[in-house]
């Protein structure tokens, strides 16, 4: 089965300043979908950024992109000019190939609570 | 705003009562997902639907069970609540075809049991 670990449970960042949250995997499987979510206060999850497997380019969203490293399982999420409203906890999450669509769940990790300090 | 409702937003209740949590999907997605968050926990997956039918099974205990019908919105029914059973339930769905396949998350249903 496969596992998603975040090994930073706290990070903080000052405003304006960059940030990497890491996240590492396993998996046996060679074609896969990550992505990392974000949970503010509010609690509503929300999509920051997505990479498939077999594309070598690093996503990039705005200030958010990816280092995504497939021999090494690792997938860190960079923020760049840190704002107060990145503030939150963020999910890193796997699920395989779509080809594969019945019966797939995505695994989360356990989270990374980012505080942004003015 | 990612097109997935679910009803009610708030839930008190008390031990040994049965619930019923309702999830509506983006128009077009088959799949349906259930998650539970504890406080300060990640989500624990519970149970997948696709198109009316189970899919895949998390870690679900046997007094929760859940349904999605032909209308494609889900049912999660939740038994004989214990003071554990508190927690965020999410309601997330997928489309079918779709490239990357991400789930689009609901706002969640706080269930607290007193």
């Amino acid at each position: 089965a496969q596992t998603v670990t975040q090994s930073q449970p706290e990070m903080s960042v000052q405003e304006a300043e960059t940030v990497t949250l890491s996240c590492t995997y396993d998996t046996s499987e060679s074609d896969y979908y990550l992505f990392w979510y974000k949970q503010p206060p509010s609690r509503q999850m929300i999509l920051v950024i997505r990479q498939e497997a077999y594309k070598q380019q690093n996503a990039t969203e705005n200030r958010f992109s990816v280092n995504f490293q497939k021999a090494a399982k690792s997938f860190s999420l960079k923020i760049s000019d840190s704002q107060l409203g990145d503030a939150a906890m963020y999910f890193c999450a796997y699920r395989s190939s779509p080809l594969d669509n019945y019966g797939q769940n995505f695994v989360f990790g356990p989270g990374t609570r980012l505080s942004v300090l003015p | 705003d990612s097109g997935v409702t679910q009803t009610p937003k708030h839930l008190i209740t008390a031990t040994g009562q049965r619930v019923t949590l309702r999830c509506s999907p983006r128009s077009g997605d088959l799949s349906v997902y259930w998650y539970q968050q504890s406080l300060d926990q990640g989500l624990q997956f519970l149970i997948q639907y696709y198109n009316g039918e189970e899919r895949a099974k998390g870690n679900i205990l046997e007094r929760f069970s859940a349904q999605q019908f032909p209308d494609l919105h889900s049912e999660l029914n939740l038994s004989s609540l214990e003071l554990g059973d508190s927690a965020l339930y999410f309601c997330a769905s997928s489309p079918f075809g779709s490239s990357y396949n991400e789930q689009f998350f609901g706002p969640g249903t706080r269930l607290t049991v007193l």
